[in-house]
């Protein structure tokens, strides 16, 4: 069975500042990661997806994630944070890879919250 | 393109009534999937459809029915609402599995009293 786990249910940065959220995956064969977003009573967005090839792969609205196999990780960063960037965010590895049901296996999410 | 649309939005059911959530895409996908998330827990899969007349269970199904009669539509049936049920239930698609991005839907908020 594949997991995800996200290292802190809330994160607080200041506007301005760097944007770091952790996901660390476990997978028996090689992973499909994906970083979406959830505004307030909305749906999921996608941020961006590693499938294959390059090992940072760059998102929307400045983001980027780096895929390292060795430490099992894929964390988020973002620069500079915005107030617009408050929101959920859920890092989640395709199930598909693993020969087992089709469907994303997601983390428990990370709040990103942006102080002024 | 509406993408995938969901209905109701908002719904209280007493235990024991029934409902069908309805998801409709409009993007061609094969692929379409019914999640649910509670609070603090993430979104865990239900059921997914790879193609219209193929369902398949997910992680959580107990207390769900799904059918897939048309590649667009793909609704979740629940028979006998438990308050177990309560959550916020999500509808995604995509062209196929694995790498392919999903779609969601904006979700549908299932109170069970």
């Amino acid at each position: 069975a594949q997991s995800v786990t996200q290292l802190g249910s809330h994160v607080s940065v200041s506007e301005g500042a760097l944007v770091l959220l952790r996901c660390n995956y476990s997978s028996s064969v090689p992973p499909y990661l994906f970083w979406y977003v959830q505004y307030p009573n909305q749906g999921l967005q996608l941020l961006l997806k590693y499938t294959t090839g390059a090992t940072l792969v760059k998102g929307i609205n400045g983001f980027e994630a780096e895929f390292k196999k060795s430490e099992t990780s894929f964390h988020l960063t973002k620069p500079s944070a915005h107030m617009s960037d408050a929101a959920e965010y859920f890092c989640a590895v395709s199930s598909y890879s693993g020969g087992g049901a089709d469907g994303l296996t997601f983390g428990k999410g990370t709040h990103l919250i942006i102080q002024p | 393109n509406a993408g995938v649309t969901q209905t109701p939005k908002f719904r209280i059911l007493k235990i024991g009534q029934s409902m069908t959530l309805q998801c409709t895409q409009d993007m061609n996908h094969n692929y379409m999937y019914w999640y649910r998330q509670d609070p603090g827990m993430g979104l865990k899969l239900i059921y997914y459809s790879v193609g219209a007349g193929i369902t398949d269970k997910g992680e959580v199904p107990n207390g769900y029915n799904v059918s897939r009669s048309t590649t667009e539509d793909f609704p979740l049936r629940l028979e006998l609402a438990a308050p177990s049920q309560t959550s916020v239930y999500f509808c995604a698609s995509s062209y196929r599995g694995g790498a392919d991005t999903q779609y969601f839907g904006p979700g549908t908020r299932l109170t069970v009293l």
